[in-house]
């Protein structure tokens, strides 16, 4: 049973064109929730990280929240540069300190 | 910005052969992971180490595969006898404990070492 989905598995959006990203996660507790961003051929990107229903954080156009079965990444007026795959991992209270990441959302965005 | 890093960037080896790929985590921090993507698939997680030992690793560390810290700054993962499905992108990544961290606190992952078993 997967604990991490991502959806849509991809979107396209043109420049300045606002929309979300979704993660829904399955745990028994959640000590915390990371958003990566990844490039191709690279290593995931630390974007943020959120631990309890209710908090939200910011960077740039990106912002995430959290509930307590999904967080969302919301891109506000994207430019072409945000294109990428955007990865959402969860770091369960029973499962020591490894992440499990989902499927990504790969991010096209148009000029 | 403290990074990851991680060599070689490509590596081709033969079916059976040994490989160890080399990380340099971030000086201060504390947890060590290894993890790996196989092309079209999610990030897995293999093993975290910590205090000089593993603290956790998944079903995919197996036998064939073992980590190793040996001079305090390099942070290595072997791979015996390599198997064509062992062909895979693998990332170190490290971290701090989180009393230790400020701000917007994250595993810092390297840009990987594209294994290539043929």
């Amino acid at each position: 049973e997967d604990q991490v989905t991502q959806s849509p598995e991809a979107l396209r959006l043109q420049e300045g064109e606002s929309s979300s990203l979704n993660c829904s996660y399955t745990v028994s507790g959640l000590r915390g929730l990371f958003w990566y961003r990844q490039d191709p051929g690279k290593g995931p990107e630390f974007l943020f990280t959120l631990y309890s229903a209710g908090e939200e954080k910011e960077k740039e156009r990106l912002k995430a929240t959290l509930t307590k079965k999904e967080s969302f990444l919301h891109i506000t007026a994207p430019k072409p540069e945000d294109s990428a795959t955007y990865l959402c991992a969860v770091q369960e209270e029973t499962s020591g300190s490894r992440l499990t990441f989902g499927e990504g959302t790969q991010l096209t965005v148009n000029p | 910005e403290p990074e990851v890093t991680q060599t070689p960037s490509h590596q081709v080896t033969q079916m059976g052969q040994e490989v160890i790929l080399r990380c340099v985590p971030i000086s201060n921090h504390l947890y060590f992971y290894w993890y790996r993507q196989i092309l079209g698939q999610k990030v897995e997680f293999l093993v975290s180490f910590y205090n000089n030992e593993i603290s956790e690793k998944s079903e995919i560390f197996d036998d064939q595969f073992s980590v190793e810290r040996p001079d305090g700054s390099n942070f290595t993962l072997k791979i015996r006898s390599t198997k064509l499905e062992d062909s895979a992108m693998y990332f170190c990544a490290s971290k701090l404990p989180r009393v230790y961290s400020v701000g917007n606190y994250g595993y810092t992952f390297g840009s990987g070492t594209r294994l290539t078993v043929v």
